[in-house]
């Protein structure tokens, strides 16, 4: 069964230092990863996906499939970046299965 | 800020009775999933609609159904409420099921069983 694991459900980190969120995956098939975020009194929303090798508001996330994780980063954290993060699994072998499996989600605070 | 669309914001029902809540998918999106998050925990999957017929169903009973309409609009029923079962209900809407695209969620309705 696939599963995703968040290590840290809350985490604060210094306005300007650097900030990792952790998420380690277990799949046996051929999982695609995402990062949703939470900001206060807002929806769920997409951050980033693996297969889009982009950086989203100053955040970069690497599969990294030998070590079955996606650990978010943001070299730099600001203020804004303060929110609810849910690292979030979805499983594309099998065609029309549109299942996301998420983490329990880390709170980030970032402190002025 | 998407499409999509959720009522009521909340609810308050007691164990044993039934509710209904309703989802406005974002226009053009045939897929719609619908999600529970209790306090504390992640959303979980509890099913999945494309084009009006069930399309993949996570771990819940079967007191839990829906049913997606033609026109972008979809409903979660619940029987037999459990006190278990107050929660955040999301919904979340795509354009094509098994495809790579991004899964846009509605603000939740948020359900309370006494």
């Amino acid at each position: 069964a696939q599963r995703v694991t968040q290590p840290e459900k809350l985490l604060s980190v210094f306005k300007g230092a650097p900030v990792e969120l952790k998420c380690n995956y277990s799949y046996s098939g051929s999982p695609e990863l995402f990062w949703y975020v939470q900001y206060s009194r807002q929806r769920l929303q997409l951050l980033l996906r693996h297969i889009s090798r982009e950086s989203i508001k100053g955040f970069t996330a690497d599969l990294n499939k030998g070590e079955t994780s996606f650990h978010l980063k943001k070299p730099f954290a600001q203020e804004e970046d303060s929110a609810m993060y849910y690292c979030a699994l979805k499983d594309i072998s099998n065609f029309g299965n549109e299942k996301l499996t998420f983490g329990t989600g880390t709170r980030l605070t970032i402190i002025p | 800020e998407t499409g999509v669309t959720q009522s009521p914001t909340h609810l308050i029902k007691t164990r044993g009775q039934q509710v209904t809540l309703r989802c406005s998918s974002q226009s053009g999106h045939n897929t719609v999933s619908w999600y529970q998050q209790a306090l504390g925990q992640g959303p979980q999957f509890i099913f999945q609609y494309y084009r009006e017929e069930e399309n993949g169903r996570g771990n819940f009973p079967p007191r839990f159904s829906g049913l997606q309409f033609p026109n972008y609009s979809s409903e979660l029923n619940v029987n037999a409420l459990e006190l278990d079962d107050s929660a955040l209900y999301l919904c979340a809407s795509s354009l094509l099921a098994g495809s790579t695209d991004t899964q846009y969620f509605g603000p939740g309705t948020r359900l309370t069983v006494l």
